[in-house]
């Protein structure tokens, strides 16, 4: 029972297609991340989800759009995949923002390949 | 603009030695200081975190410290095992803006030799 899992695991795709990462949680947090992992181990966050309030890192291009249908789930859709997109992808939530003491916890990872 | 450092960016030790990893943030005003890590493959795992009032954090062979007025933090960890090896990443939190405001580290990629 993974408490933060995402879906693919691996992605190979073809420049300019669509393409969609799921991820869910079942540790009843209430905020929800998407993390890109560059070719440097380089962690940034691209968009944050609390409560209905989705939360956009605004270096994020428009071409990333993320879509949570409830608190457990947040997906990630990307339009026109380009090559520089191809990084890992990783999921995460936590139980509120703030507050002291809650970590986060990361999914393993989804690694998309732009080809 | 936060900026977290982490030097060296590999280290390679024998079992059963001592190391200390680095973490260095440019900006004091943090709220906590985590450490994590990743396994090849995997997402990664919290290991300590430490309250900006707090000095350090102990969790079994781990130890961790925070001096925010040198904006610095270690992570010691005492007779290294070939299952430590994994890539260890800080993050510094600041005061407001949650985990989207986290600042990581490029981390330290760790190979205890057996």
């Amino acid at each position: 029972d993974t408490a933060v899992s995402q879906t693919p695991k691996y992605l190979v795709t073809q420049m300019g297609n669509d393409k969609s990462i799921k991820c869910e949680q079942n540790l009843g947090h209430d905020t929800m991340y998407w993390y890109k992992q560059d070719s440097k181990k380089f962690l940034k966050i691209m968009f944050s989800y609390n409560n209905k309030e989705l939360i956009i890192n605004e270096t994020v291009p428009n071409r990333f759009s993320p879509k949570s249908p409830d608190k457990a789930h947040l997906n990630l859709h990307i339009n026109s995949l380009e090559l520089g997109d191809s990084a890992v992808y990783f999921c995460a939530s936590s139980q509120g923002q703030s507050t002291s003491g809650n970590t986060i916890y990361f999914g393993e990872g989804s690694w998309l390949t732009v080809v | 603009k936060q900026e977290v450092t982490q030097i060296p960016a590999a280290l390679s030790v024998p079992e059963g030695e001592n190391l200390v990893l680095n973490c260095s943030f440019t900006d004091s005003a943090i709220y906590n200081l985590q450490w994590f890590r990743q396994d090849p493959g995997k997402g990664l795992t919290s290991l300590l975190l430490i309250q900006s009032s707090q000095r350090e954090q102990t969790s079994g062979r781990l130890n961790a410290s925070l001096d925010k007025s040198s904006g610095r933090s270690t992570l010691y960890i005492a007779a290294s095992q070939p299952g430590d090896s994994a890539t260890y990443l800080c993050a510094a939190k600041p005061y407001s803006g949650g985990y989207q405001k986290v600042t990581f580290g490029t981390g330290t990629k760790l190979q205890v030799i057996p």
